[in-house]
């Protein structure tokens, strides 16, 4: 039920800043976008989410375009640590149970 | 400490028998979660707890049975285990408020499944 669209793979060299795209032209008013990670063999791991404006935490930033169908995650400094599959996830925000529904993600693959 | 925590890690058993994993979270949260990754990697939602009750239920064959024992615990029984059961099974616990505008997951390490 994944209504998102991620590039299956991406390679990054460390220390460069890493941008993982993602689409979702069909996102409703009042969907949030949300960004997990899963580094191999652990559990997934939140990042960072947001509902228009553009979001920064100690991880990563989040760009949002204006009409919301598209954003993009950015990892300033990617490190070899980074490499992991990234799920971009629209949620409602009064959903009725807090699901999250991941698609396939993005492969992040960092090279020294 | 850990926040989410999930018993056994490794569980290796023939088709037929029965077997449990088991889940606790120390994050005083109300809403916990099974989730079922398989080997392409498609990690998807199967319950959900709120409270201890069930809430989410995602067309999971009646051969796996979620226990809520209180909201720190979401223990998974899964009887007559078939070689499509084999994955790795996540535990997940947030804090849920229908008005609230984080509610982010967090993961247990997982709990690989095989069946033979």
């Amino acid at each position: 039920d994944a209504k998102t669209t991620q590039p299956p793979s991406m390679d990054c060299a460390e220390g460069r800043a890493a941008n993982l795209p993602c689409n979702h032209s069909t996102i409703s008013g009042n969907e949030y976008v949300y960004w997990y990670r899963q580094i191999h063999s652990q559990g997934p791991q939140y990042i960072i989410h947001g509902l228009k404006n553009n979001e920064t935490n100690e991880m990563a930033s989040l760009i949002i375009t204006e009409d919301r169908k598209s954003s993009t995650l950015i990892l300033p400094h990617a490190t070899l640590r980074d490499t992991a599959v990234y799920y971009c996830i629209v949620r409602p925000s009064l959903n009725t149970g807090n699901q999250f529904y991941f698609g396939t993600g993005t492969s992040l693959t960092v090279i020294p | 400490d850990t926040a989410v925590s999930q018993t056994p890690k490794y569980l290796v058993t023939q088709m037929g028998n029965d077997k449990s994993i088991k889940c606790e979270q120390n994050l005083g949260h109300d809403t916990m979660y099974w989730y079922k990754q398989d080997s392409k990697k498609f990690l998807k939602i199967m319950f959900s707890y709120n409270n201890k009750e069930l809430i989410i239920n995602e067309t999971v064959p009646n051969r796996f049975s979620p226990k809520s024992p209180d909201k720190a615990h979401l223990n998974l029984h899964i009887n007559s285990l078939e070689l499509g059961d084999s994955a790795v099974y996540f535990c997940a616990s947030s804090q849920f408020n229908r008005l609230s505008i984080t509610g982010e997951l967090f993961f247990g390490e997982g709990s690989r499944l095989t069946v033979l």
